[in-house]
């Protein structure tokens, strides 16, 4: 079975940095972009990039770029999304999905940022 | 950025209704675009793929339609589980893009 584990939830302090992670199972995760989308509290889903776990190749959408890092360690299955320094406005559900049209999705990783 | 304008943003339908969600692009985006449906406390869904495509394990109930750069979402026969907020995304130039969602409700 195709599956996308996702890190647990995050309480965190504004100015802390934080990495979640994204464990895929079932299938060749080199073969296939991962994606990473926010839902705000009460907002839309927001498309933020993609990598490609084989090369790490990267596109970001320029509402996030600079504002997070993406990254994947193939030798583990595992795909990352990193924030350097937390903001309130951070405070969401983050997703990762395979594929350009997100076949399959994680659970999500809830992340509240709070002082 | 290709802007995906999904209408409307929410309706209120019934039991048994059958109801059509629409997206516009604001390009030729060609066939490349998905459906999803999300419910609260929930990962989102994917329903549809290029366009018309129903994923794997997705009841018939649901069906994609295209007309140039318009899109349509039809669900018929609504169930109480189909009440979700459902989006459009496009994929096919970067960087990727939702629609605003429409969220459908129990009349």
């Amino acid at each position: 079975e195709v599956q996308l584990e996702q890190s647990g939830p995050e309480v965190k302090k504004p100015g802390e940095s934080l990495k979640i992670s994204c464990k895929a199972s079932g299938y060749s995760f080199t073969t296939y972009w991962i994606a990473w989308v926010r839902h705000m509290p009460g907002k839309g889903l927001e498309w933020m990039g993609v990598i490609f776990p084989s090369d790490s190749d990267t596109r970001y959408s320029p509402s996030f770029q600079g504002q997070v890092t993406m990254s994947a360690d193939k030798s583990i299955n595992t795909a990352y999304l990193q924030f350097s320094s937390l903001k309130a406005s951070d405070t969401a559900i983050y997703y990762c999905a395979r594929r350009g049209y997100m076949d399959v999705w994680g659970q999500g990783t809830t992340v509240t940022v709070s002082s | 950025d290709i802007q995906m304008t999904q209408s409307p943003s929410s309706l209120s339908a019934s039991v048994g209704d059958r109801v059509t969600i629409t997206c516009r692009a604001s390009q030729d985006i060609s066939n490349f675009l998905a459906w999803f449906q999300h419910m609260p406390g929930k990962a989102p869904k994917s329903l549809i793929y290029a366009a018309s495509t129903l994923q794997h394990g997705v009841p018939s109930k649901f069906s994609g339609g295209r007309s140039g750069t318009d899109f349509t979402l039809t669900i018929i026969s609504l169930q109480p589980e189909d009440f979700a907020t459902y989006y459009c995304q496009q994929y096919d130039s970067y960087p990727f893009t939702f629609g605003g969602g429409t969220k459908v409700e129990i009349k």
